[in-house]
Formats: C-alpha cells, structure tokens, sequence
C-alpha cells in the first residue's frame, strides 16, 4: 500500500519570499510518479508539476519546482517568488498503477499556505 | 485542447433522496475517468474509475454507483443519500491506454445531505 505524508497542516510565507512544503511518500513500486496539486478556495484541483521515480533532475515549471530526493523518498514542492494568489491547500499526491491499466492518485492530507502581504 | 466539465455545481438533497451527478470531458477520446470525494479539510479519497465505456471499478464500499454510459461522459449516481454522502466530489481524467500520468480536474461538485 502506499501512503503520503505532508507534515505542514499550515504555513505561512511573506509575500515574494520562497517557501518548501514538505511531502514524504512510501511505496514498494520501483516505478511511480509524483504529483503536486493546489486547490483554491474555489475547490478545483489545479495540476502544478509532476516528476516521475525515474527522472535524472528536479521537475520546475514556472515558479514550481520539485526537491526530488529518491532515498529519502520525500518531493517537497518549491514556490519562488510567492504571491498572494499562491495561498491556497496544496497536496502532494502519488500514482499507484491499477490493474486494467488506469491509475489512480493517493493523496496527503494537505497544506494549507497562506501569503502575507 | 481538452476541457472537463462537471454538473451542477452545486446540490443540496434531503436524506433518503436519489442522486445524479454528471461529468463529461471535452477534446480528446478514450480517457481514464475518476469519480473523487473530499471531506472537508481532508485528501480525495477515489471513489470510482473507468477505462472504458461500460468498464467501472469501485476503489470504496459504498452507497454510491458509477456508470459510463458514453466515451466521455461518467456518472455517479445514488438511490437513496445518507448524511455520510455529504461532501466535494471530483471528477479527473487521463489520458488512456498504458501507465497515464497526470490527472485532470474538474470544478467539482459541493453536496450537502440534510
């Protein structure tokens, strides 16, 4: 079974100063991806930035980027720059394999950040 | 490019009521489609998923049903609601065929179960 920790039910982070969330993962599938989503107040999941168990470098896109550390097994999600559109629940979320070749998302229970201006 | 919609928005049903909420994907064919539920404050938890017209799979126990009726439309569905059913539920889809990675998002749908 896998599992996904985020240990930051809340943060909070001055405007343009960068902030890590932290999310830690266990599984036995030699093969999985990563996931970080953010969802607003509005409810809907925005999909951030993706890094697969067998990418060689970090994940960015944008203002995101992904503190991949396999032996760990942890994939903090970086946000430079911050913005007060940033505060938000963010989760980290995981790919599990199905067995008729769908795949479904294990989800952390969240963090919520929240931008001082 | 692809677009998922999903209707209405938002529900409010008394205990006891049945249920129908609809999702449909735009722009893209044979996707992987997921039903997810969110309790307030919590992860989403999936409910259901599909590869395939007529295919669903059930992740959860549950008072709920799910049905794919149409390539790009999926449907959850209850017959008689428990206050337990409340909640944001979530339809994704992927793209098909093989080990798909990310998952898109609809706008979700808040019901509450008096």
């Amino acid at each position: 079974a896998q599992k996904i920790t985020q240990t930051q039910p809340g943060m909070f982070v001055q405007e343009k100063e960068a902030v890590t969330l932290d999310c830690t993962y266990d599984t036995s599938d030699p093969s999985y991806g990563l996931f970080w989503y953010k969802q607003p107040s509005s409810g809907e999941m925005i999909f951030l930035i993706y890094q697969g168990s067998y990418d060689q470098q970090n994940a960015t896109e944008g203002r995101y980027s992904l503190n991949f550390q396999k032996a760990r097994k942890s994939a903090n999600l970086v946000i430079s720059a911050s913005q007060l559109g940033d505060s938000a629940m963010y989760f980290c979320a995981m790919r599990e394999t199905l067995n008729n070749a769908g795949n479904m998302l294990t989800f952390g229970g969240g963090t919520r950040l929240m931008v001082k201006p | 490019s692809q677009t998922i919609h999903q209707w209405p928005a938002t529900l409010v049903q008394p205990v006891g009521s049945p249920l129908s909420l609809e999702c449909t994907v735009e722009g893209t064919s044979n996707p992987n489609l997921y039903w997810y539920r969110q309790a307030a404050g919590r992860g989403l938890q999936l409910l259901f998923y599909s590869v395939g017209i007529g295919q669903i799979s059930s992740e959860v126990p549950q008072n709920l049903s799910a049905s794919r009726p149409q390539d790009r439309q999926f449907i959850l569905s209850s017959k008689k609601l428990l206050l337990s059913d409340s909640g944001f539920y979530l339809c994704a889809w992927s793209p098909g065929g093989g080990r798909a990675d990310t998952q898109y998002f609809g706008p979700g749908t808040r019901l509450t179960v008096l």
